[in-house]
C-alpha cells in the first residue's frame, strides 16, 4: 500500500533563508505527487504536483519539488522564506483509482519563521 | 470567491449522539470526500462520493456514514458519538478525476469535541 513520510514534524526558518521540506514516499507504480499547505484556520490549498516529466516541478507562491525516483523523494523548496509562508505543509501521494480518490496524506511539517 | 463551506467551524457533542456534519460546494464537483485530520497523523480518508447518492468507504469508515442526495451536498454522520472521534473534519471538492487530474477545493474544517 501506498505511504508518505514526512520526517520532519516541526522545522524553524529565518525570514529570507532558504527551505527544504523532506518527504518520501512508498509506491510500486509511477506516483502521483502532491504538496498542499494549510495556514492556520485554512482548509488545504495546493502548491503544486507531479505526475510526469520534468522531474523540477514548479508551484504556486514562488515553491518547487524535485521528484527523485531513486531516493522514493518528493522535497519541497524555496530560495527565500516569507513570514507569510509560516503553516503546516502537507506531502501526498495518489494512486491512479478509477475515480482518482485515492490520496494518501504524510503526517505534515509544521513550518515556523522567525524575523 | 467560497467554493466549499462546511456549516460549523466548532461543534461539541455529548457520547451518544447523533451528529451531521454538513459540506456544500458550488463548482458542480462530481466527487466530494470527507477527511479526519489528526496531529502526526496527517489527513485520512473516511469516505468519498463520486456522483449523487453513490459513495464509497476510505481508509477509515468505522463509525461514520454519508450522505448525498444532491450534488453541491455531503453529508458525514456520526451515527453514536465518541470521544475518539474528536477531530477536526475537513471536505472537498475536486471534477472529473478526482485528485489526479483536477484541483481539490478544501473547506475551512470542522472541529468537534466530543464529550
Amino acid at each position: 500500500a501506498q505511504s508518505v513520510t514526512q520526517p520532519d514534524i516541526h522545522i524553524t526558518v529565518s525570514e529570507g533563508a532558504s527551505l527544504e521540506l523532506r518527504c518520501n514516499y512508498s509506491y510500486g507504480a509511477t506516483p502521483y505527487l502532491f504538496w498542499y499547505v494549510q495556514s492556520p484556520g485554512q482548509g488545504l490549498q495546493l502548491l503544486l504536483k507531479y505526475f510526469s516529466g520534468d522531474t523540477l516541478v514548479q508551484g504556486i507562491k514562488g515553491f518547487e519539488a524535485e521528484f527523485k525516483r531513486s531516493q522514493s523523494s518528493f522535497n519541497l523548496r524555496k530560495p527565500s522564506v516569507h513570514w507569510s509562508d509560516a503553516a503546516e505543509y502537507f506531502c501526498a501521494v495518489g494512486a491512479g483509482s478509477q475515480y482518482g480518490n485515492k490520496l494518501v496524506f504524510g503526517a505534515g511539517t509544521i513550518l515556523r519563521v522567525k524575523s | 470567491d467560497v467554493k466549499v463551506t462546511q456549516s460549523s467551524r466548532y461543534l461539541v457533542k455529548r457520547t451518544g449522539e447523533k451528529v451531521f456534519l454538513e459540506c456544500v460546494q458550488d463548482m458542480d464537483h462530481e466527487n466530494m470526500f470527507w477527511y479526519r485530520q489528526d496531529p502526526g497523523l496527517g489527513l485520512r480518508l473516511i469516505y468519498f462520493s463520486y456522483d449523487v447518492k453513490m459513495k464509497e468507504k476510505g481508509d477509515i469508515p468505522e463509525g461514520y456514514s454519508v450522505s448525498r442526495e444532491k450534488k453541491e451536498r455531503f453529508s458525514l454522520i456520526l451515527e453514536s458519538a465518541s470521544t475518539n472521534q474528536t477531530s477536526m473534519y475537513l471536505c472537498a471538492a475536486a471534477g472529473t478525476g478526482g485528485f489526479m487530474n483536477t484541483e481539490a477545493f478544501f473547506g475551512q474544517g470542522t472541529r468537534l469535541t466530543v464529550v
